[in-house]
């Protein structure tokens, strides 16, 4: 069984198109966080979720939009993709900040 | 201003060798997580620190964490090629604040 799994694996689409990445946690954990992974590897937060309530939102442009429908599950739709949106896309689920396991991230290739 | 600064950003050693690698901080933390990250997939965790001057040991590797919890280092002792990747430390906060990660790669 997975633990955190996210989908899709790779994303490729066209500059202004909108698209969504979904991700679920089967540990119960009450923390959920998307970051993104730049092409040196640089692991930076856009959101943090607890308990299905937005705690943490790191100045990303607000064509980026979670949604938590419950405490399992985060998902991000992003509008009007640019290209300075490739990247890699990382669900990861804690409990308290402790132990984050994360999904195996989404390659997104904007052309 | 980036809160977690590692070094070297990136080392290449042959197998068999030993090699350390640092994270260091200007600001004392609660606690610190170190995390290996694989071509193509996501980090995964490898051990929390929380106490001053404490360290473990996880088979060949051993973190510990400084006396005044701003820094912590991870030592590698006779590398294998499965020790390449990508290994980051990480803040035990709400945000999970990453470092900015050593590329390791061990040669055959």
């Amino acid at each position: 069984d997975t633990a955190v799994s996210q989908t899709p694996k790779y994303l490729v689409t066209q500059m202004g198109n909108d698209k969504s990445i979904k991700c679920e946690q089967n540990l119960g954990h009450d923390t959920m966080y998307w970051y993104k992974q730049d092409s040196k590897k640089f692991l930076k937060i856009m959101f943090s979720y607890n308990n299905k309530e937005l705690i943490i939102n790191e100045t990303v442009p607000n064509r980026f939009s979670p949604k938590s429908p419950d405490k399992a599950h985060l998902n991000l739709h992003i509008n009007s993709l640019e290209l300075g949106d490739s990247a890699v896309y990382f669900c990861a689920s804690s409990h308290k900040g402790i132990e984050a396991f994360f999904g195996q991230g989404t390659r997104l290739t904007v052309v | 201003t980036q809160l977690l600064e590692q070094s070297p950003q990136f080392l290449s050693i042959q197998e068999g060798e030993n090699l350390t690698v640092y994270c260091n901080s200007s600001s004392v933390f609660s606690s610190l997580q170190w995390y290996r990250q694989e071509p193509g997939e996501g980090p995964v965790l490898l051990v929390t620190v929380v106490t001053g001057g404490e360290v473990k040991k996880l088979k060949r590797l051993t973190f510990q964490f400084g006396d005044a919890r701003k820094d912590s280092s991870l030592h590698i002792t006779a590398a294998q090629t499965g020790d390449t990747g990508l290994y980051l430390c990480a803040l035990g906060n709400e945000k999970l604040t990453f470092g900015t990660g050593t590329r390791l790669t061990i040669i055959p």
